[in-house]
């Protein structure tokens, strides 16, 4: 039983679509985020929600929109795709925003944008 | 500003041989740091943390890591090296400038294991 879904794993798109992905988590977590992980595998926050609501938004442009319909739920909608978009998006989510606490990612969504 | 700096871009090991990831950070209090191992197509598994107590402390799969203050460092290490072993090892500080709601990563270690 996943702990940490996400839909799709991957995600072929053109310049200018909108897009979302979907994450899950089943670990009665409270905080989740979202992740960019680049072609040179470097990890950058993007967004942090604590039940439902927003804590971090790490200068992401407009075009990222989170949306977090319960605790358990944490989804990325992208308007207006770039070229520069493409990567791989992690979820995660943590039992509380506890600093002692590891996170539990995802399995990460591969998104090309052609 | 929390950060945490990882020195080598890879490392390599020979099997049954004991390997070292270095790890360095620069926090504003007290330190809350994780190592974390990446497979290739795979999500980050959390592997240990270091929040207070005891300098050595160990994790999955019979990782463990020293936290040395002097040295602002927290080395992961295992005493026989794997093949398996072989993957992308992330270092990260919780960044309590915010709240602890944020982890930074390091750039990652690529650690290459061989027969």
């Amino acid at each position: 039983d996943t702990a940490v879904s996400q839909t799709p794993k991957y995600l072929v798109t053109q310049m200018g679509n909108d897009k979302s992905i979907k994450c899950e988590q089943n670990l009665g977590h409270d905080t989740m985020y979202w992740y960019k992980q680049d072609s040179k595998k470097f990890l950058k926050i993007m967004f942090s929600y604590n039940n439902k609501e927003l804590i971090i938004n790490e200068t992401v442009p407009n075009r990222f929109s989170p949306k977090s319909p319960d605790k358990a739920h944490l989804n990325l909608h992208i308007n207006s795709l770039e070229l520069g978009d493409s990567a791989v998006y992690f979820c995660a989510s943590s039992q509380a925003r506890g600093t002692d606490y590891g996170y539990t990612f995802g399995s990460g969504t591969r998104l090309t944008v052609v | 500003a929390q950060s945490v700096a990882q020195p080598e871009d890879q490392v390599n090991v020979a099997e049954g041989n004991p390997l070292t990831v270095k790890c360095t950070y620069s926090v504003s209090g007290n330190p809350y740091l994780f190592w974390y191992v990446q497979y290739p197509n795979r999500g980050l598994q959390f592997l240990l943390k270091y929040i207070t107590g005891d300098n050595l402390v160990k994790g999955s799969y019979g990782f463990e890591a020293e936290f040395n203050k002097s040295q602002t460092s927290f080395h992961l290490k295992k005493p026989s090296a794997l093949v398996s072993d072989s993957a992308l090892y992330f270092c990260a500080v919780r960044d309590m400038d915010t709240g602890g709601f944020k982890t930074i990563f390091g750039a990652g270690t690529r650690l290459f294991v061989k027969a």
